[in-house]
């Protein structure tokens, strides 16, 4: 059973406008949450994070929102800019064993029309 | 050069063959990640190791053999493998075991025939 559900596969916007990435989450020990960002033929590339005590965290046009009564997370690009057409994955983190591991989500393919 | 590289970048191979995927992390980190990426599935995460110590064995099978001989390097030795384990594999690290973010490498492109 999936723990991180990004529910849509793709998401199509156009430039300027506003992209809003969802993801919802089922466990309750997940207590940091990570948004990467994939280029084809390469690797995840970390973008933003929240840590579960904070509601939002903002980085330039990247802002990401969280909702823990909800288990509900959003990616909002403001502007968006084609060069922000990627995949785009949710990841939550909780303490293993012995270490921190992220659950991943599918991803969402985000795809900027200019 | 800088970041997480893996090599190779495609491989392809059969049942009985025994191949070695490589990974080396130029970030000065201390724990290194493998992670197994199946069509339309989520990231998997496989093997974690701190300070060259396996931390984390996530029921991988034994055909999956991992090595971390110093905090800069991982591979994954794979041996007899199967069609379903055809996948991307991603190579990650992080300052720590106890650090949320991690850098991932581009990945190997298995293919098992």
């Amino acid at each position: 059973d999936q723990q991180v559900k990004q529910n849509s596969p793709s998401l199509s916007v156009q430039e300027g406008r506003i992209s809003i990435l969802n993801c919802d989450y089922t466990n309750s020990m997940f207590d940091y949450f990570l948004w990467y960002k994939k280029y084809p033929a390469e690797g995840p590339t970390f973008l933003i994070s929240i840590s579960s005590i904070k509601d939002k965290n903002e980085d330039g046009r990247f802002t990401v929102f969280l909702n823990k009564s909800a288990k509900h997370l959003s990616l909002h690009i403001v502007p968006s800019q084609p060069g922000d057409s990627a995949v785009y994955f949710c990841a939550a983190s909780a303490l293993g064993a012995g270490s921190y591991q992220l659950t991943f989500g599918k991803g969402t393919k985000l795809s900027v029309i200019p | 050069e800088t970041g997480v590289t893996q090599t190779p970048r495609h491989l392809v191979m059969g049942m009985t063959n025994k191949k070695s995927l490589k990974c080396e992390q130029h970030l000065g980190h201390n724990a290194m990640y493998w992670y197994k990426q199946s069509a339309k599935k989520p990231l998997e995460l496989m093997f974690v190791y701190n300070f060259k110590e396996q931390t984390e064995n996530n029921s991988v099978p034994s055909r999956f053999s991992p090595e971390c001989p110093n905090s800069s390097h991982l591979f994954l030795h794979l041996h007899t493998l199967q069609p379903e384990d055809s996948a991307l594999y991603l190579c990650a690290s992080s300052r720590g075991a106890q650090e949320n973010i991690q850098y991932f490498g581009a990945g190997t492109r298995l293919s098992v025939l």
